[in-house]
C-alpha cells in the first residue's frame, strides 16, 4: 500500500465542489510540500497544484490546495464534466529518501 | 517552450537490461536547479518515481530500485538516458521522463507522453 493514502473515489455534480484528501506522516506530508497531478486515461499526469497550494499557469482558479499538519487536500469548485480523470497526491519522504505519490483517486462527475 | 520525449524498446525479455531516451527541449540541464526525472506507472496503478538527474550532474535514486538504475546525460545531444538491469514482469509500466525544477519548488512540472515497456518472454 501507498505510504501516503488517498480515498479511491470521489465523486460530484457540475457546479459542485469536491474535495480529495492526501493522508501522510511526519516524515512527509508533515514537513514538506505537497504536489497534485491529474490524469487522464492514456495520457502523462499534468502538475495542477505544487507546493501546497500554488497553480501553474494554465491551470484554471477552480483548483486549489491546502495542507494542515499530516493531511493535504485537492479542492475542486464549480466541478465540470472536464474535470474528471485521476488525481494523484505526491510528496518527497525524509525517512525514505523517496517521491512517493498516493494510490490515486478517481474522479466521476455525475 | 519545455517539451520531452521518451524512446526506447516497447517490449524486453527478463532479465534483460533496458535502456530508455529523454530528448528534450526548451531548456538547458546546467546547474543544481533543474533535473530530469524518470517515473514510471504499471497500469491501473499509480506513478513511481525512479530517478533524478540534475544539472550539475547530482543523481538520486528511488532506493528500492537504486541497485539496477543508472542515469547519464548526453548535454551535447540533450538527453537523458536511464538504464535499468535485471527487468521482470513486474516492471512492465509505462516509462515518463519530466523536467524537474527547485525554482519555486514547482517539482515535476512537464512531462514526456510516456513509452509503454512490456516485459515478456
Amino acid at each position: 500500500h501507498s505510504v501516503v493514502s488517498q480515498p479511491p473515489s470521489a465523486s460530484g455534480t457540475p457546479g459542485q465542489r469536491v474535495t480529495i484528501s492526501c493522508s501522510g506522516t511526519s516524515s512527509n506530508i508533515g514537513y514538506r510540500f505537497v504536489y497534485w497531478f491529474q490524469q487522464f486515461p492514456g495520457t502523462a499526469p499534468k502538475l495542477v497544484i505544487y507546493r501546497n497550494n500554488q497553480r501553474p499557469s494554465g491551470v484554471p482558479d477552480r483548483f486549489s490546495g491546502s495542507k494542515s499538519g499530516t493531511s493535504a487536500s485537492l479542492t475542486i469548485s464549480g466541478l465540470r464534466s472536464e474535470d474528471e480523470a485521476d488525481y494523484y497526491c505526491a510528496v518527497w519522504d525524509d525517512s525514505l529518501s523517496d517521491w512517493v505519490f498516493g494510490g490515486g483517486t478517481k474522479l466521476t462527475v455525475l | 517552450q519545455i517539451t520531452l520525449k521518451e524512446s526506447g524498446p516497447t517490449l524486453v525479455k527478463p532479465t534483460q537490461t533496458l535502456t530508455l531516451t529523454c530528448t528534450f527541449s526548451g531548456f538547458s540541464l546546467t546547474g543544481s536547479g533543474v533535473a530530469v526525472a524518470w517515473v514510471r506507472q504499471p497500469p491501473g496503478k499509480a506513478p513511481e518515481w525512479l530517478t533524478l538527474h540534475y544539472g550539475d550532474d547530482d543523481k538520486r535514486y528511488s532506493p528500492p530500485l537504486k541497485r539496477r538504475l543508472y542515469v547519464r546525460k548526453d548535454t551535447s545531444k540533450s538527453q537523458v538516458v536511464l538504464t535499468m538491469s535485471d527487468m521482470d514482469p513486474v516492471d512492465t509500466a509505462t516509462y515518463y521522463c519530466a523536467h524537474y525544477s527547485t525554482s519555486n519548488d514547482i517539482g515535476f512540472d512537464i512531462w514526456g507522453q510516456g513509452t509503454m515497456v512490456t516485459v515478456s518472454s
